[in-house]
């Protein structure tokens, strides 16, 4: 069964930082591209970032260029998330999910994590 | 980027009844392989979103085959044939074209 435990949400100042952490578990997590999504109060999804299976390309949405970065350790079966320079329009539930991947593009998210809280406030 | 609309925003329906949601894009979901990349996700209240349906019309692994896809271009629909009380929640349109991957507002379905 896949599981995806996310960790390291909370409460942060704006300009403050904090990393996210997603750990993969019942499938090969190196091969699989995996994102994160996001979701403000009461509002609906954002996709933030992409990283590839291997961790050598990822994307990010504009809003976040630059102040996050996402990367994985595969020895490990985790993702992360960095998350610098907050600003209170950061405040939501960031997600991991794993990529479904067809021909080397993405089909769709097909598991999530239960979701991480980040509060930009000071 | 890519903008999704969805509507209604909000749909009442009573169990045993049928349901429809519509999703259109900006621009055309249609890549060079054939395929049109728009995926529906629900989120049940207090849950994670979970798949439902990719490339249109396909149903991810689990998903009872009363929810099915249609649509090509820009137009896209979910329907549900028969309602059930499980099936409350807000449903997303996704287009899986390019990054940045958008989504709908989302459409609130409750069960009366």
């Amino acid at each position: 069964e896949v599981q995806l435990l996310q960790a390291g949400g909370g409460l942060v100042q704006p300009g403050g930082s904090l990393r996210l952490s997603c750990a993969a578990s019942g499938f090969t997590f190196s091969t699989c591209a995996m994102s994160w999504v996001r979701q403000a109060p009461g509002k609906g999804l954002e996709w933030v970032s992409a990283t590839s299976a291997s961790g050598s390309a990822t994307y990010y949405t504009n809003s976040v260029k630059g102040r996050f970065t996402t990367s994985r350790d595969n020895s490990k079966n985790t993702l992360y998330l960095q998350l610098n320079s907050l600003r209170a329009e950061d405040t939501a539930i960031y997600y991991c999910a794993t990529h479904y991947d067809g021909s080397g593009h993405l089909l769709g998210f097909d598991s999530w994590g239960q979701g991480s809280l980040v509060t930009v406030s000071s | 980027d890519f903008v999704m609309t969805q509507s209604p925003l909000s749909l009442p329906v009573t169990p045993g009844e049928a349901a429809s949601i519509s999703c259109r894009s900006s621009q055309s979901l249609l890549r060079a392989d054939g395929q049109h990349y728009l995926d529906w996700y629900l989120q049940k209240p207090g849950q994670s979103p979970q798949l439902l349906i990719y490339l249109g019309s396909h149903r991810a692994s689990g998903v009872p085959d009363r929810f099915s896809g249609s649509g090509s271009g820009t137009d896209f629909t979910l329907k549900i044939s028969r309602v059930e009380a499980e099936d409350a929640g807000v449903y997303y349109c996704m287009q899986a074209v390019q990054t940045p991957w958008t989504f709908g507002q989302g459409t609130k379905v409750e069960i009366k």
